[in-house]
């Protein structure tokens, strides 16, 4: 969807790197989701954020909100490849639909 | 907990075909979806519904049909499929619309030739 735009589109890291993927609205975000889907499966819930500036982690997975509600960034510290998937930021943006950022594409090579 | 259940898994349509795709959820949500998803485009609102007898349109809601009599179970039609809806459909759920964390079924992918 044009209401969340995320990058990189793709993402290809040596193992044990870090990486970051960020997902940007014009508008402001009333609850941002991240998901993660291994390739051919559903989305799998990863976090939640709805309050500017809150910041969440799991295990090696940071994702923040910033303080207009209008950006995310997920942060992954030192990747491995069970981390390889596709990462989407989804959010409320008008108060009932649900939408999705285009994803991005990671593999993380051994 | 089965969650969300979706079916078919895979399906293949001749143009001009009709089907329906099935998606079921036994969490008692309120809040039901559909989107497709297609390479570089993301996933797509297609219909949702925010309780029984409610449906709305998403993003893109052409040559899709939905309906909602029971809590349970969200189907989406395709009346007469075209190639352009070749792609990987996912249903979701939710306690409620917008924020509220979604839980999606395994997909759909249906092909149309």
């Amino acid at each position: 969807s044009q209401e969340l735009e995320q990058s990189p589109q793709s993402l290809i890291v040596q193992e044990g790197k870090n990486l970051t993927i960020n997902c940007t609205s014009s508008k402001t975000l009333y609850g941002l989701y991240w998901y993660k889907q291994k390739y051919g499966e559903g989305l799998i819930f990863l976090m939640m954020l709805q309050k500017g500036g809150e910041e969440k982690s799991h295990e090696k997975i940071t994702a923040k909100l910033d303080e207009k509600k209008q950006q995310s960034s997920l942060h992954i510290t030192a990747s491995q490849p069970s981390h390889a998937g596709i990462y989407l930021c989804g959010a409320d943006i008008s108060g009932n639909q649900f939408y999705f950022g285009t994803g991005t594409s990671l593999t993380v090579i051994p | 907990n089965a969650g969300v259940t979706q079916t078919p898994k895979f399906q293949v349509l001749k143009t001009g075909q009709s089907m329906t795709l099935q998606c079921a959820q036994d969490m008692n949500h309120e809040y039901m979806s559909w989107y497709r998803q297609d390479p570089g485009m993301g996933l797509r609102l297609i219909h949702y519904s925010v309780g029984a007898g409610i449906t709305d349109q998403g993003e893109v809601p052409n040559g899709y049909n939905v309906s909602r009599s029971t809590t349970e179970d969200f189907p989406l039609r395709l009346l007469s499929a075209a190639p352009s809806q070749t792609s990987v459909y996912f249903c979701a759920s939710s306690y409620k619309g917008g924020s509220a964390e979604a839980f999606f079924g395994q997909g759909t992918r249906l092909t149309v030739v």
